[in-house]
């Protein structure tokens, strides 16, 4: 399988607690701002997106919370599991159009048992 | 069905020997992307295609070419392969263009020598 970057930062969490992995971007243009995950040998998989004119938006387990002023964007795991070991990115789609996504370098999550 | 799906998954190029990557979908989906994912960085856009017989460059264009002659297939080609060309390539659809919910294949490890 494929094998994502080597040297990326590490959030390690306990099973059952509260994860929170952070994002800055760069481009206040966006329409949306996506979180994708990606297990080891996987290619990426979309979690949640929210649109530039929220500042929060829940789905099962997941919260993400954007906050334009400070161009930041945050994803929260409740509860985190074994399952939810991976690489995650979040990605802003461009205004204009087409779906052109910007990637960030990604956050490994460990969880440990 | 059987998603995006990418072939092969691994290959050993020399330099300037020229190859295609495939990419098939199975969704009907409108929208096709390539990216590469290089250590440590997120994955950057290299083609898209908005429907067939369409097709665009996107941030990292050089040295690949693309062609969607039909809506299920969206193959890469490499011309003349050069190690900085080494990486993992995933392709990616939506249903359309304006969609951010993309689904990726399971990537191509290519490396060039």
């Amino acid at each position: 399988g494929e094998s994502v970057g080597l040297h990326l930062p590490t959030l390690s969490v306990q099973e059952g607690d509260n994860s929170i992995i952070n994002c800055a971007y760069s481009n206040s243009a966006s329409d949306y701002f996506i979180w994708y995950k990606q297990e080891s040998g996987k290619g990426p998989q979309f979690i949640i997106d929210i649109r530039s004119n929220m500042d929060k938006r829940q789905g099962q387990r997941v919260t993400v919370l954007l906050n334009k002023t400070v161009k930041h964007l945050s994803l929260q795991i409740a509860a985190t599991q074994p399952g939810d070991s991976a690489v995650y990115f979040c990605a802003e789609n461009l205004s204009g159009g087409y779906n052109k996504l910007i990637f960030g370098a990604g956050t490994r999550l460990a969880v440990h048992p | 069905n059987a998603g995006v799906t990418q072939t092969p998954k691994f290959q050993v190029l020399k330099t300037g020997q020229s190859m295609t990557l495939q990419c098939a979908q199975d969704m009907n989906h409108e929208y096709m992307s390539w990216y590469r994912q290089d250590p440590g960085m997120g994955l950057r856009l290299i083609h898209y295609s908005v429907g067939a017989g369409i097709t665009d460059q996107g941030e990292v264009p050089n040295g690949y070419n693309v062609s969607r002659s039909t809506t299920e297939d969206f193959p890469l080609r490499l011309l003349s392969a050069a190690p900085s060309q080494t990486s993992v390539y995933f392709c990616a659809s939506s249903y359309t263009e304006m969609n951010t919910e993309a689904f990726f294949g399971q990537g191509t490890r290519l490396t060039v020598v």
